[in-house]
This record gives structure tokens, sequence and C-alpha cells, in this order.
């Protein structure tokens, strides 16, 4: 079955980076699109940026561009979110996602999400 | 680019049937086929419940049903039950990139 496992979330500051990983398995890794989409503390789910199949192009959400930049590695089955200049605005629950179908027709399966928590 | 508009809340009782809307622009949910919904139980991650505004994926109840008019897309669900009880997220397609809804909370009465 199609798994989605999310780390390196943790603790961090204002100002400092972090990058987060997804470890995929359950499906052909290299065909599918990949998202993260993440929920701040008793808030809605924002996306954050995809990655088509190929790692051929990247979208971002305006919040995060210039900042973030999502990666992946089809040899390891991992996708990749690497942050900078973290902000109190970034505190949230990363999820990564995998597209249903097409690139932009949603979200088919989702991991349990990693907590990154912007403190000083 | 501002996020689509959802109800806060909804409520209905069992075996009732209740509609979601989600309100967006004619440079999102008007112009494109793209529309998805999730439902996030407390504490847990979303799960896909339509995409492309009224495809049900694999295993999902077909209690559940969607349709767009305009710029406003629609999620139904019929004949309530209590494990519904949940937020309800839209999402749509906004041109190089994605836009959720604010989140609509269902209450099972």
């Amino acid at each position: 079955q199609v798994q989605l496992v999310e780390s390196g979330g943790g603790v961090v500051q204002p100002g400092r980076s972090l990058r987060l990983s997804c470890a995929a398995s359950g499906f052909t890794f290299s065909n599918y699109g990949l998202h993260w989409v993440r929920q701040a503390p008793g808030k809605g789910l924002e996306w954050v940026a995809v990655i088509p199949y190929d790692g051929s192009d990247e979208y971002y959400a305006d919040s995060v561009k210039g900042r973030f930049t999502v990666s992946r590695d089809n040899s390891k089955n991992t996708l990749y979110l690497q942050m900078n200049s973290l902000t109190y605005d970034d505190t949230a629950v990363y999820y990564c996602a995998k597209d249903v179908t097409n690139f932009w027709s949603g979200f088919g399966y989702w991991g349990l999400g990693t907590l990154v928590t912007v403190s000083s | 680019q501002s996020a689509l508009t959802q109800p806060a809340s909804v409520s209905g009782s069992p075996g009732q049937s209740i509609t979601i809307s989600c309100t967006g622009t004619s440079s999102d949910v008007g112009i494109y086929n793209l529309v998805s919904w999730y439902q996030q139980h407390p504490g847990k991650a979303p799960k896909l419940m339509l995409f492309e505004v009224s495809q049900r994926p694999s295993g999902v109840s077909n209690r559940f049903s969607g349709s767009k008019s305009g710029n406003t897309a629609s999620l139904t669900i019929s004949g309530l039950q209590a494990e519904d009880e949940a937020y309800y997220y839209c999402c749509s397609y906004a041109g190089s990139g994605n836009l959720f809804g604010g989140g609509t909370k269902l209450t099972v009465l």
C-alpha cells in the first residue's frame, strides 16, 4: 500500500534553515508528482510546493517563494523540502502528498506530517 | 491569490443531506475543472474525497458527490452518518499553484 513518511521537523530559530524529507513506498515513485502542504496549529490547509515526476520544474506558493526549495531523488524514492529564512508564520505540520492522477488533479495520498516549530 | 471561500460550519441530522460550497474566482474554480475535496478528522491527515470536481477515488462512499457552477464548487453528502463529522476543505488549481478553502466544520447532530 502507498506510504509516505515525513521526517526532519523540529524546533528552529527564526532565520535558520531546516530540511524535511518524505520517504515513499508502495507505488512507482518516479511516475508521480509530489506536493508539500502545511497546516498551522488550529488553522486550515495551505499548499506549499509541487515537483513533477521527473523533477523538471517546481512551483511554489507566494508565501514561500524564494525561501523554500522542493526536490526529489527518484533513486531513493524520497522527496525533500529545503526551508531557509524561516519565520514564525512557517510554524506548521508539513505533509507530503502524492498526485491522484494528473499533476494538478488533487492529493491522493498523504503522509502523517512532521511538525516544524519556529521559535526563539 | 486569496483562499477559496467556504462556510465556517454546517450541520445536519443523521440520514439528511448537506451541501458545502466553495467559492473562488474566474481565475481558479471558474476556469479549471480541477477542484478537489478533503475530509480531515481532528489530529489526522486529510483524506481525498473527490477530485476533478466530481470524481470519487476508489473506496470513497457514493454518498459523497461534487458539482460546479460558475465560480462555485459544491460537495454534497447524502445519508449523513456520525462518522462524517469532520472538517472539509476544497482545493482548486489556480494557474501554477493550488488554493485551499478555509475549511468547513461539519457537525452531525
